[in-house]
């Protein structure tokens, strides 16, 4: 099955710096790749997502990556807020919900 | 939309008791899941329905654990005899059919605590 690693598990950064956190998975077949986002205490929620005919996508401050080639996806952060504080989770699919294996988590701290 | 419901948001009870999670999934999406979440192991699949019928269930630890689906609108997650290590956070999703198959809206989760 598929295996998705992400690194790091914690990352601070100093406010208005950037953030970048990577994954990786195992399954050539994994053609969708979401990022989740989960503030304390509260649920995940999807933030962005890229599928494997797409090298990059962006959206306001955020922004992911592909390299199929490499297996490795990776979320960019840009002028972080403290409200960009949370854990976030890749996740990789052959193109379903059910199908999703997520990675173990990056807790982001911005400082102000 | 309410997006996806779940009761109760916090659950603490006694080692050996039965222990019943709800949710509500989204009104019109056909799969719905359920997702526990530890530090030690993240976000784990349990099982996932799909027009009420069960699809993958092996995600589901030990016969301790079932659920159902009796329609559209409503699942159970049971614990029967609950321990401490189910101590977690149980999450339900729900998704569509068609393009958007992949996306997952979850609920807010129930933490349960088991002593």
């Amino acid at each position: 099955g598929e295996n998705v690693e992400q690194h790091p598990s914690t990352l601070s950064v100093q406010e208005g710096d950037s953030a970048v956190i990577k994954c990786t998975y195992s399954d050539s077949a994994s053609n969708y790749f979401p990022w989740y986002k989960q503030e304390l205490g509260k649920r995940p929620q999807l933030i962005i997502d890229i599928r494997s005919n797409v090298g990059e996508k962006k959206d306001q401050r955020i922004a992911v990556t592909l390299n199929k080639t490499a297996k490795h996806f990776s979320l960019h952060i840009t002028e972080t807020q403290p409200e960009d504080s949370a854990v976030y989770f890749c996740a990789a699919s052959p193109g379903s919900a059910r199908q999703l294996t997520f990675g173990s988590g990056t807790q982001l701290t911005v400082l102000p | 939309d309410a997006g996806v419901i779940q009761s109760p948001r916090h659950e603490v009870t006694e080692m050996g008791q039965e222990v019943t999670l709800r949710c509500k999934p989204i009104s019109g999406h056909d799969y719905l899941f359920w997702y526990r979440q530890t530090m030690m192991r993240g976000l784990e699949l349990l099982i996932y329905f799909n027009n009420n019928v069960p699809i993958d269930d092996s995600g589901m630890p030990e016969d301790r654990f079932s659920a159902k689906m009796p329609n559209a609108s409503f699942s159970t997650l049971k614990i029967q005899p609950s321990e401490p290590r189910d101590s977690a956070v149980y999450f339900c999703a729900s998704s569509p059919q068609g393009n958007s198959n992949e996306k997952l809206f979850f609920g807010s989760g129930t933490q349960l605590s088991v002593l």
